[in-house]
């Protein structure tokens, strides 16, 4: 079993609905989580980096933590076009061992 | 966000020649990068993990005699692809972390060996 798990897709979804994206882990010790994006041919950037547990939000994103299920989550909200990538989630310990999703291809339908 | 510069972003080169990658992080140090492979419609793919100052560790089925990585300074790593074939051509990405908080990446390489 891989330590991070994360649905390849793809996920279809029409323009402006809200879309919700997960990972789930094995490892009790990671501490920092993040959220990438790439779009084809582009190198991944960074949406989202929380620490522990909790909700963050930044514009139409929010990310949550859940540490008691091991489960992260990112949501898109008002889905654009132009949020049509491949989302990878990412996440460290104190070791500062970083371990990648496998990243989850998502389509907008206009 | 920080800035991590990869050079070159394509690249071309014959079979058998060696091709050398960079990845600068210009704005911090970065105790951790990481270098991926990553062919058409696929995911990311862990090449190597280096630690500035340190002997790469490299993922299975990673050929560490063709995949030469050096990681001289905080801010400076090298891949380069020895004796390269035309089933190395990819694009290969880099990333930088410090102390395994948020990662960066890299433009990304496009290598084709003709």
């Amino acid at each position: 079993q891989k330590e991070v798990e994360q649905d390849p897709g793809p996920l279809s979804v029409p323009e402006g609905a809200i879309v919700s994206l997960n990972c789930t882990y094995s490892n009790s010790a990671f501490q920092y989580f993040m959220w990438y994006r790439q779009y084809s041919r582009k190198g991944p950037e960074l949406l989202m980096y929380t620490y522990s547990s909790g909700n963050k939000e930044d514009g139409r994103f929010t990310a949550q933590v859940d540490k008691s299920s091991k489960y992260i989550s990112l949501f898109i909200r008002d889905s654009q076009p132009s949020d049509s990538a491949t989302y990878l989630c990412a996440m460290s310990d104190s070791n500062y061992q970083l371990i990648w999703g496998a990243g989850t291809k998502l389509i907008i339908k206009p | 966000g920080a800035v991590v510069s990869q050079h070159p972003s394509r690249v071309i080169c014959k079979s058998g020649t060696s091709v050398k990658i960079e990845c600068r992080s210009l704005d911090f140090q970065a105790t951790t990068m990481f270098w991926y492979r990553q062919f058409p419609k696929q995911s990311l793919m862990l090449m190597a993990t280096s630690n500035e100052g340190s002997k790469a560790t490299y993922e299975q089925g990673v050929e560490k005699d063709k995949f030469l990585i050096n990681h001289a300074s905080l801010t400076l790593s090298t891949l380069t692809v020895t004796s390269a074939h035309p089933e190395d051509s990819s694009f290969y990405i880099c990333s930088a972390t410090w102390m395994g908080r948020e990662a960066f990446f890299g433009q990304g390489t496009r290598l084709t060996v003709v």
